[in-house]
């Protein structure tokens, strides 16, 4: 299994609150995203990241910020929390010269 | 726009072929993913396909492509139990150097009954 943690993996939080969800990779891969998964939807690209400090949106942004620091650490943030949020979010990773994509195991997150 | 389709359930027999299909939209799409997901876990990568290729064989699994109606199929051989799962299948787009978004279907509930 790839060398992906993810941080908490549960969390229930009120609307209005701020949240920061932590992804860590033991692969020194250079590429992380950040998706959600709801019922219907499948997953879905919140963010992602191409380097150090270097991010981009992806088709769900709205209401997200993401931070990467270092290689191994991309963080999640929800400014302010909403019941929409409320979802189960993987982070995954991949490199430059394979095209696997490589997932984490996942934050249930409940806002209410 | 981008748009991953696939029928949301399949059962079938313990020891009998499942065939687990979808179509995309996208025809710059590259790679095309399939992954599993077990309850409560995240996805695991099952194979994937270049777009340039018709057919990928791994071991059980055996993935078909046919790009002119861009649809993709996951034939898993002798089903057993431990196949029941949710099955997604993915398309890569490209940006920001190799960074592949993936942009997923809404999975396929796969029932193996004994």
């Amino acid at each position: 299994d790839a060398g992906i943690t993810q941080s908490p993996r549960h969390k229930v939080t009120e609307t209005g609150t701020p949240v920061t969800l932590r992804c860590h990779q033991t692969e020194n891969h250079r590429y992380m995203y950040w998706y959600r998964q709801d019922p219907g939807h499948g997953l879905r690209l919140i963010h992602y990241s191409y380097g150090v400090k270097d991010t981009d949106k992806g088709e769900v942004s709205d209401g997200y910020s993401v931070s990467r620091s270092k290689t191994e650490d991309f963080l999640l943030t929800l400014e302010s929390a909403t019941s929409s949020q409320t979802s189960v979010y993987f982070c995954a990773i991949s490199e430059d010269t394979k095209y696997e994509q490589y997932f984490g195991p996942g934050t249930r997150l409940t806002v209410t | 726009g981008e748009d991953v389709e696939q029928s949301l359930f399949l059962s079938v027999r313990e020891g009998d072929s499942s065939v687990i299909n979808c179509t995309y939209t996208d025809s710059s799409s590259t790679y095309l993913y399939w992954y599993k997901q077990e309850p409560g876990a995240g996805l695991q990568l099952l194979t994937y396909i270049f777009s340039n290729m018709d057919m990928k064989q791994d071991q059980r699994l055996t993935v078909l492509l046919n790009k002119k109606d861009k649809h993709l199929s996951l034939r898993i051989a002798d089903t057993q139990t431990g196949d029941s799962a949710i099955y997604f299948c993915a398309e890569a787009a490209f940006s920001s150097g190799s960074a592949r978004q993936l942009t997923f279907g809404s999975g396929t509930q796969l029932t193996v009954l004994p």
